[in-house]
């Protein structure tokens, strides 16, 4: 079964430190994008990587293609960071822009 | 841009009603996604419309559910009739080929 799982499933942090969330999938992708939901329901595209790494403020995302894994990092945490970060995948296969998501990581930074 | 429009945010209707969810994408997207989010079973692809026309409706999870898409600028999903069990957030989002995807608000639907 083509899979995509996130850990933690749950996460708490004090403020100000470092954050690691995983995403493994079970097998090739085109794509993958970290989402995030906030506690009032929106979501919004915070990443979209094939490759490498990719940065935007506090956050980096990193994937490795060879062991199917990918990462998303938060720098400095803050309270404001508490929310659902989904990650979702392009199998390789797919035509258009389908995607597969994991299960999210909910996170709660304490202040 | 207005970005990815829903309407009603919020639905509540009788077991048996019919429901009709609608959404307006982001102008120049050929890709739009109608999405359903529950406790159980996260976020679910229902269906995909690749200019205009559905490519991918394997995630319907039955007849009761349909999707249009009559023109660039507008998508309606229906449920008829509805059932408890359909109670979701249900988000539609578009994209621009195979680049990233912008999330409307979403529709709170209750069915009671």
């Amino acid at each position: 079964k083509n899979e995509v799982e996130q850990s933690p499933q749950n996460l708490t942090a004090q403020e100000g430190e470092f954050i690691t969330i995983n995403c493994s999938y079970s097998v090739g992708i085109s794509a993958l994008h970290w989402l995030q939901q906030h506690p009032g329901g929106g979501i919004v595209s915070l990443f979209m990587l094939s490759s490498g790494k990719k940065k935007h403020g506090r956050l980096i995302a990193t994937i490795n293609i060879q062991e199917k894994h990918s990462s998303l990092h938060i720098t400095a945490s803050h309270p404001r960071d508490s929310a659902v970060y989904i990650c979702a995948v392009r199998w390789v296969w797919e035509y258009g822009n389908k995607l597969v998501f994991g299960a999210g990581t909910i996170l709660r930074v304490k202040s | 841009d207005a970005g990815v429009i829903q309407s009603p945010r919020h639905e509540v209707t009788e077991m048996g009603q019919e429901v009709t969810l609608r959404c307006k994408p982001i102008s120049g997207h050929d890709y739009l996604f109608w999405y359903r989010q529950t406790m159980m079973r996260g976020l679910e692809l229902l269906i995909y419309f690749n200019n205009n026309v559905p490519i991918d409706d394997s995630g319907m999870p039955e007849d009761r559910f349909s999707a249009k898409m009559p023109n660039a600028s507008f998508s309606t999903l229906k449920i008829q009739p509805s059932e408890p069990r359909d109670s979701a957030v249900y988000f539609c989002a578009s994209s621009s080929a195979d680049n990233e995807q912008f999330f409307g608000p979403g529709t709170r639907l209750t069915v009671l």
